[in-house]
């Protein structure tokens, strides 16, 4: 098993719509979660991070649950510029710097 | 945050040879990073890169193949060496802590 597991995509969805990301991790002691953006051809970049119970910004809102070990992300009125791939990422437990990215998950907004 | 550039930001290069990709930041960083990402596939932790000590290396990649400088705290270099063409692939330095920040990437192809 994947220690990042992401949904596979990729989602195709009107402007407007809202989409809603999931991602599993298999560490159970892993302490900070993190969503990524990357443009195509382009460097990773964070987007939000999750602590504890989870955050929102704007129209995004990441969600952290522990007892099932699994972070979403949901995008709501979706734009055409969220097309990107969107990378979950645990950090390993007792050790800040290890970073482990799942796989991503594409989507793409249409008008 | 972290202004980083990379260079080459990509190369073409002939199986057997060895190439050497640099990472400079705008600021002074205890630990750099490097990274893989093949295609269409998320991005593989390589090694942690430290100032002044040998770089630590993740299940799966050896000093021989992929030997790092760390000369001061604002550069670093990764070599990929007698290349194939599974070398084929984006590497990526980054620093930071939870939040990382990405250097643009260097697209190598291995023909």
């Amino acid at each position: 098993r994947k220690e990042v597991e992401q949904d596979p995509g990729p989602f195709n969805v009107p402007e407007g719509a809202t989409v809603a990301f999931n991602c599993t991790y298999s560490n159970s002691a892993s302490q900070s979660f993190f969503w990524y953006r990357q443009d195509c051809r382009k460097e990773p970049k964070l987007l939000m991070s999750v602590y504890s119970s989870g955050n929102e910004d704007g129209r995004f809102t990441a969600q952290l649950n522990r007892a099932s070990q699994y972070i979403s992300l949901l995008i709501r009125d979706s734009k055409l510029s969220d097309s990107a791939t969107y990378l979950c990422v645990v950090i390993r437990p007792y050790n800040n710097n290890d970073m482990r990215f799942g796989a991503g998950t594409r989507l793409t907004v249409k008008p | 945050s972290a202004v980083i550039s990379q260079k080459p930001s990509r190369d073409i290069c002939q199986r057997g040879t060895s190439l050497t990709i640099q990472c400079q930041v705008d600021s002074q960083v205890t630990m750099m990073f490097w990274y893989r990402q093949q295609p269409g596939q998320s991005l593989t932790l390589i090694a942690t890169a430290n100032q002044g000590s040998e770089a630590t290396y993740e299940s799966g990649f050896v000093i021989d193949k992929f030997p790092i400088s760390r000369p001061n705290l604002t550069f670093s270099t990764l070599t990929v060496s007698n290349m194939s063409p599974e070398d084929s692939s984006i590497y990526l330095c980054s620093v930071g802590g939870n939040e990382q920040y990405f250097g643009p990437g260097t697209r190598l192809t291995v023909t």
